[in-house]
């Protein structure tokens, strides 16, 4: 059974610095893998997508990276903002029936202070 | 993008509900997760096409349906207390492009 698991649970973090967040899979047979942001009591937005053969994507400031053998990705944002706290989730599609199923994390909850 | 709607709902328990979501369009799969506080997304269901194409850990009285025309519903029957939580829809086409998730319907069961 597939289990994400996200750590750390909570970070705060001064304006300006570079942080990386992470997220593990106990199973290597993924079909692609999603971060994304959820303010709070809103919706998910997506940030960036790596598909199972992919080792990266970038998009501004934030960078995804994926190693399927070691069953981890990592969510690096570069000069932190406070506009980017929020609740970060990662989430492994796990190819299952013709279409695959989002299996989510619990996620890391950002605080970047002025 | 995704609409939900409503954005609220009160209810109480042992009463039906029916939430509705509008998939982008071109879409072809539709997702519903439950969203209790402070947890992560569970996977309830998945309609592919109109056909129910998996189902997570969740009892019968969650059921859906998908419609030709990109939208679709979750209807949950005699609610408890603990389906207080918010639902996110999700569409994809085939999931090879990721999820595009709707801004949620809140429930609260009292």
């Amino acid at each position: 059974k597939q289990e994400v698991t996200q750590i750390p649970a909570a970070l705060s973090v001064p304006e300006g610095e570079n942080l990386v967040l992470n997220c593990s899979f106990t199973d290597s047979a993924i079909y692609n893998l999603q971060w994304f942001r959820q303010d709070p009591g809103k919706g998910l937005t997506s940030l960036l997508l790596i598909q199972s053969s992919q080792r990266e994507q970038t998009s501004g400031r934030l960078n995804a990276s994926l190693d399927k053998s070691s069953g981890r990705s990592t969510l690096y944002i570069a000069a932190s903002q406070p506009g980017d706290s929020a609740t970060y989730l990662c989430a492994v599609d796990d190819g299952s029936g013709n279409t695959g199923k989002l299996i989510f994390g619990q996620g890391t909850t950002l605080q970047v202070k002025p | 993008g995704v609409t939900q709607s409503p954005t609220h709902l009160i209810k109480t328990r042992g009463q039906q509900v029916t939430l509705r979501c509008s998939s982008q369009s071109g879409h072809n799969t539709v997702s519903w997760y439950q969203q209790a506080l402070g947890q992560g997304p569970q996977f309830i269901f998945q309609y592919y096409r109109e056909e129910e194409n998996g189902r997570g850990n969740f009892p019968p009285r969650f059921s859906g349906l998908q419609f030709p025309n990109d939208s679709s519903e979750l209807n949950v029957n005699a609610l408890e207390l603990d389906d207080s939580a918010l639902y996110l829809c999700a569409s994809s086409f085939t999931g090879t492009d990721g999820y595009t998730f709707g801004s949620g319907t809140r429930l609260t069961v009292v």
